[in-house]
């Protein structure tokens, strides 16, 4: 019973370095979402995903790209990272869009000097 | 644009106390409604949800009804325990007019619960 699994969990980056935060889910799902979680403010969409190939912005996209090659894999990218971008990020995989249920990931703990 | 307001946390309960933790929301369409928790060093677990308007969402001893008169799905527990010390999470996915919906939650800020035995 994997789920959805998030790869790294843990990672301290230096400004302007660049990574890849890669979500993998096993449940046939279509869709993918990628957020991010600061105090006092709840979890915010950075990008999302409706199918494979497909990509859309979220709530706060900038600096972020996201890639959906393979169904089963939504990778998020920062390319050249910030000290804002310090956050703890969630990956989350839901069937379809209407009102079913929404699986997330552990998180990835994201921190920027 | 769609919005979720928690109410102001942390809340601190001895075990067996009564739980309210109030939201409320804004939003177009016709929302579904959850609530999410989460354990510390975990993801957001559904705890449960409801769909329309009048619906009440229950599991594991929490209850939420869905209120369209006054936009409010507030989350309720009879008996706390120390296990239900968590982060827990108020959101909506609305439901575009002609059916399609992207599933994108929209999350309150989240309420810290400690429970003391």
């Amino acid at each position: 019973n994997a789920g959805v699994t998030q790869t790294p969990k843990f990672r301290v980056l230096k400004t302007g370095q660049s990574m890849t935060l890669l979500c993998a889910q096993d449940m046939n799902h279509e869709y993918m979402y990628w957020y991010r979680q600061d105090p006092g403010m709840g979890l915010r969409l950075i990008h999302y995903s409706v199918g494979e190939g497909t990509t859309a912005k979220g709530e706060v996209p900038d600096g972020y790209n996201v890639s959906r090659l393979k169904k089963q894999n939504f990778l998020l990218g920062l390319e050249s990272a910030a000290p804002s971008q310090t956050s703890v990020y969630f990956c989350a995989s839901s069937y379809t869009g209407s009102n079913t249920e929404a699986f997330f990931g552990q998180g990835t703990r994201l921190t920027v000097v | 644009g769609d919005s979720v307001t928690q109410m102001e946390g942390p809340v601190t309960l001895s075990e067996e106390a009564f739980l309210t933790i109030n939201c409320t929301y804004t939003a177009t369409g016709y929302p579904s409604l959850f609530w999410y928790v989460q354990y510390p060093g975990e993801g957001l677990q559904l705890l449960l949800k409801a769909t329309k308007a009048d619906d009440k969402g229950s599991n594991k001893g929490f209850e939420a009804t869905y209120r369209k008169e006054t936009t409010s799905f507030h989350l309720e527990k009879g008996s706390v325990q120390v296990s239900d010390s968590a982060v827990y999470f108020c959101a909506l996915k609305t439901q575009a007019a002609g059916g399609t919906s992207y599933g994108k939650l929209t999350f309150g800020q989240g309420t810290i619960l400690t429970v003391h035995p």
